[in-house]
């Protein structure tokens, strides 16, 4: 199976910064990746599919970049209601997989 | 618009039984990949299953996980997708949660029911 290791697990920034949350893959997974939000009681919302393509309605302060093993979500000017956990996920392979999760704190 | 609405979920006794629904709309249900993804309250993702499109026959594919004692179905005259568990064990305790595959040659995960609880518990 491929491993999807995210990090970090938490991080704590304050409104309009910066946010950068990487996950790595233990194979090469081309460019099947895609990243998900998810807050407490709520379903995961998908973000970002095929690296670096926006899902329909996602705020253009989320990107995505990567290729190969190594991939980023960037928050650019981060806004109270982007705390929540982030996921990423390979479906370049069966079983498809899952980064164990990054939680994003609002200081 | 795409609404994908779960149900079926409830307390069960390891070793038993439990069947969840899925009722989908806003789409056309036979050309989509179906997914059923489930999440430990508190804890991460684990995708389960997969249903291909009609396409391509519904075929399904599934963690080593349940694989054996769970089964994906669909009933297209229904736009429903099942998910048929057996042999429960209290680490199936979960949501589970019913996507839609995205319209592509790779489907990314591009929407998601509410998700059901299912307690394995004696």
């Amino acid at each position: 199976d491929i491993q999807m290791t995210q990090s970090p697990s938490s991080l704590s920034a304050s409104v309009g910064d910066r946010v950068t949350i990487t996950c790595r893959a233990s194979q090469d997974i081309r460019s099947w990746l895609a990243w998900f939000q998810q807050k407490p009681e709520k379903a995961p919302k998908p973000l970002i599919y095929d690296i670096s393509s926006l899902q329909g309605g996602v705020p253009s302060r989320f990107s995505g970049s990567g290729s190969g093993t190594d991939f980023t979500l960037t928050i650019s000017g981060l806004q109270p209601e982007d705390s929540a956990t982030y996921y990423c996920q390979q479906y370049s392979t069966y079983p498809l997989t899952f980064g164990g999760g990054t939680k994003v704190e609002i200081k | 618009e795409v609404q994908l609405v779960e149900s079926g979920g409830g307390l069960v006794q390891p070793g038993g039984s439990l069947r969840l629904s899925c009722a989908a709309s806003g789409f056309s249900f036979s050309d989509h990949y179906m997914d059923w993804v489930r999440q430990v309250p508190g804890k991460g993702l684990e995708w389960v299953g997969r249903s291909r499109n009609k396409r391509n026959s519904y075929t399904t594919e599934y963690a080593a996980s349940v694989k054996g004692r769970f089964t994906i179905s669909r009933d297209a005259s229904e736009n429903s997708l099942y998910l048929q568990m057996s042999s429960l064990k209290t680490e199936d305790t979960a949501v589970y949660y019913c996507c839609r595959g995205s319209y592509s040659s790779s489907p990314n995960l591009d929407y998601w029911g509410q998700g059901t609880l299912v307690i394995v518990s004696s």
